[in-house]
């Protein structure tokens, strides 16, 4: 069965503290892996697609990372306006996107 | 690039009456569109996949005779939740693939900013 879990639930940051946040997934033939962005009340914002172990995409602060079985994001020294949920997906085995219950951060000043 | 506009952002409605949700992408064509519900503090549930000159595919447990989904163009999809109830408040949010040509979709959805739905 396909299953995709985030880890920590939750985290705290101070401003400039580096964390990462973790993306386990089964999945039969993995098609990509998305990390999203959701602020509340909005919809969830594109980060990255990852489709093969190895790969590594950037965007300012925030680096992904993907191996066989998980992924990574990396926030580097993070400000108060990274605090959202940090959303994982992966493509299924019937093309559909399957979500992790997501990461909430919180960066403090 | 690849902006998904919800239209409207929110929407309070009496219980019995009907509302249509618009989902359109502003700089793309998408013959594949997604509708999503979300609960407060849960992560996305897919609903049904609205296809281009299509009849929509409904996951199991969705209720297709309440949930209508029309997807008229490569732009504009509509979510008209009839007779709708207390149980239906929720955020829904639409996705859009962008067509790549060729009878072929890209693989990432982009996300319109979503509908606060409230039935008194």
């Amino acid at each position: 069965e396909d299953q995709v879990t985030q880890s920590p639930e939750a985290l705290r940051l101070q401003e400039g503290e580096s964390s990462s946040l973790n993306c386990s997934y089964t999945v039969s033939g993995l098609r990509g892996l998305f990390w999203y962005r959701q602020d509340p009340g909005k919809g969830p914002e594109f980060l990255f697609t990852l489709y093969s172990a190895g790969e590594e995409k950037e965007k300012e602060r925030l680096k992904a990372t993907l191996t066989k079985k998980e992924s990574f994001l990396h926030i580097t020294a993070p400000k108060p306006e990274d605090s959202a949920t940090y959303l994982c997906a992966v493509h299924d085995s019937w093309g559909k996107l399957q979500f992790g219950a997501g990461t909430q951060v919180v960066v403090t000043p | 690039g690849a902006v998904v506009s919800q239209h409207p952002s929110w929407v309070i409605c009496k219980s019995g009456t009907s509302v249509k949700i618009e989902c359109r992408s502003l700089d793309f064509q998408a013959t594949t569109m997604f509708w999503y519900r979300q609960f407060p503090k849960q992560s996305l549930m897919l609903m049904a996949t609205s296809n281009e000159g299509s009849k929509a595919t409904y996951e199991q447990g969705v209720e297709k005779d309440k949930f209508l989904i029309n997807h008229a163009s490569l732009t504009l999809s509509t979510l008209t939740v009839t007779s709708a109830h207390p149980e239906d408040s929720s955020f829904y949010i639409c996705s859009a693939l962008p067509w790549a040509g060729g009878g072929s979709s890209t693989d990432t959805q982009y996300f319109g900013p979503g509908t606060r739905l409230t039935v008194l």
